[in-house]
């Protein structure tokens, strides 16, 4: 069975850093693309980053310079270092596998979420 | 960044009711464009992607369709557990983007 378990989130300060990780079972981490997409309160989906098998990233421009995504492939987890935190990035964080079949993309499996909350 | 625009924002349908809601691309995108259902404090659940391919284990009532800038997801006879809200996505390039949302409501 697929499992995508978030962990991580709270509230920080303006300002400060949090490290979201996602951990994984019923698949490889490393050999799949994988995503972080975020949700404000009320709101719709946002994109914020992408790891590819190969070790690239990109990033969504809101979070470019300030968000790092990367993974441990012994723990078969996903993470998201998030510095520089502003109230716009208060947000349920969701992991999804960003599946790849051919030239064809779309997220499959989703963790449960993370609330992460940057309020002083 | 390539925009996603759906219609309606929300919908009121009675269980029976076909639904059909649209997305509508600032650019043309083929057929890369998923369709994700969300209910209301979980995760989104993929639907169809590739416009058109159903995802395995979804119910045959949902459909969708078109190609380029226009495209489609249609529901053929709402049951209760249809209430939600619908988003469209495109990954015909990063960053992927999602539109806005179409919540479908009990009339």
């Amino acid at each position: 069975e697929v499992q995508l378990v978030e962990s991580g989130g709270g509230l920080v300060q303006p300002g400060g850093s949090l490290r979201l990780s996602c951990a994984v079972s019923g698949f490889t981490v490393s050999s799949n693309y994988m995503s972080w997409v975020r949700q404000a309160p009320g709101k719709g989906l946002e994109w914020v980053s992408v790891i590819y098998s190969g070790g690239s990233t990109h990033y969504a421009d809101s979070v470019k310079g300030r968000f790092t995504i990367s993974r441990d492939n012994s723990k078969n987890t996903l993470f998201l270092q998030m510095n520089s935190l502003r109230a716009e990035d208060t947000a349920v964080y969701y992991c999804a596998r960003d599946r790849a079949v051919t030239t064809w993309n779309y997220f499959d499996y989703w963790g449960q979420g993370t609330l992460v909350t940057v309020s002083s | 960044d390539i925009q996603m625009t759906q219609s309606p924002s929300s919908l009121s349908a009675s269980v029976g009711d076909r639904v059909t809601i649209t997305c509508r691309a600032s650019q043309s995108i083929s057929n890369y464009l998923n369709w994700y259902q969300q209910k209301p404090g979980k995760a989104p659940k993929l639907l169809i992607y590739a416009a058109s391919s159903l995802q395995s284990g979804v119910p045959s009532r949902f459909s969708g369709s078109g190609s380029g800038t226009d495209f489609t997801l249609t529901i053929s006879s709402l049951q209760p557990e249809d209430f939600a809200t619908y988003y469209c996505q495109q990954s015909y390039n990063t960053p992927r983007t999602f539109g806005q949302g179409t919540k479908v409501e009990i009339k």
